[in-house]
């Protein structure tokens, strides 16, 4: 069965510094990995998807995330963060047979402090 | 992308009556899911509804408790029956874009059992 973890619940950072939300999976076969970002009271936004090829993918608002899989990691990454990047994060893992289910991490929220 | 929409977006109920919520999808899709967000959670996923067919549900829901309804290939309803303050949860549907591997979901229906 797939699983999703986050190991932080929360990550502080000041504005201007870089970013990063952890996320390590396990599944069966070839991995499609997701990031998802929730603003207070609004529904799940897309971010980026890694399904194959570059292991770095680049996504929305300037962020990005690096599948490893030797490490079995999908980072979430961003050179320098604003303010209003401050949020709920989800990473989602899902395999590579059609109609599997997505199964979501716990969250992790992010604060940018200016 | 699928534009996905959901009513009602909030309510307060009260102790032991029933809520259906709706979702409306902007283009035919087979794979319609309900999630449910308890507060301060990630996304638990309730139940997969295929349109001709019965919903999936996933290990702890029941139909009893969630009957879902999929009368045609862009909508979807879910009932949270004889509701108890456990039940206040956002609910979510999502769409699955086939070829894609990508799940889109709506702005979420925030429900508070009194």
């Amino acid at each position: 069965a797939q699983s999703v973890a986050q190991p932080e619940d929360q990550v502080n950072v000041a504005e201007g510094n870089p970013l990063t939300v952890k996320c390590t999976y396990s599944v069966s076969g070839n991995p499609y990995l997701f990031w998802y970002v929730q603003y207070p009271n609004r529904g799940l936004q897309f971010l980026l998807k890694y399904i194959t090829g570059d292991n770095l993918v680049k996504g929305s608002y300037g962020f990005e995330a690096e599948f490893n899989k030797s490490q079995t990691s999908f980072h979430l990454k961003k050179p320098s963060a604003l303010v209003s990047d401050s949020a709920l994060y989800f990473c989602a893992v899902t395999g590579d047979n059609y109609g599997q289910n997505f199964v979501f991490g716990p969250g992790t929220r992010l604060s940018v402090l200016p | 992308s699928a534009v996905i929409s959901q009513k009602p977006s909030r309510d307060i109920c009260q102790r032991g009556t029933s809520l259906t919520i709706q979702c409306q999808v902007d283009s035919q899709v087979t794979m319609m899911f309900w999630y449910r967000q308890q507060p301060g959670q990630s996304l638990t996923l309730i139940a997969t509804a295929n349109q001709g067919s019965e919903a999936t549900y996933e290990s702890g829901f029941v139909i009893d408790k969630f009957p879902i309804s999929r009368p045609n290939l862009t909508f979807s309803t879910l009932t949270v029956s004889n509701m108890s303050p456990e039940d206040s949860s956002i609910y979510l549907c999502s769409v699955e874009s086939p070829g894609y591997n990508e799940q889109f979901f709506g702005p979420g229906t925030r429900l508070t059992v009194l």
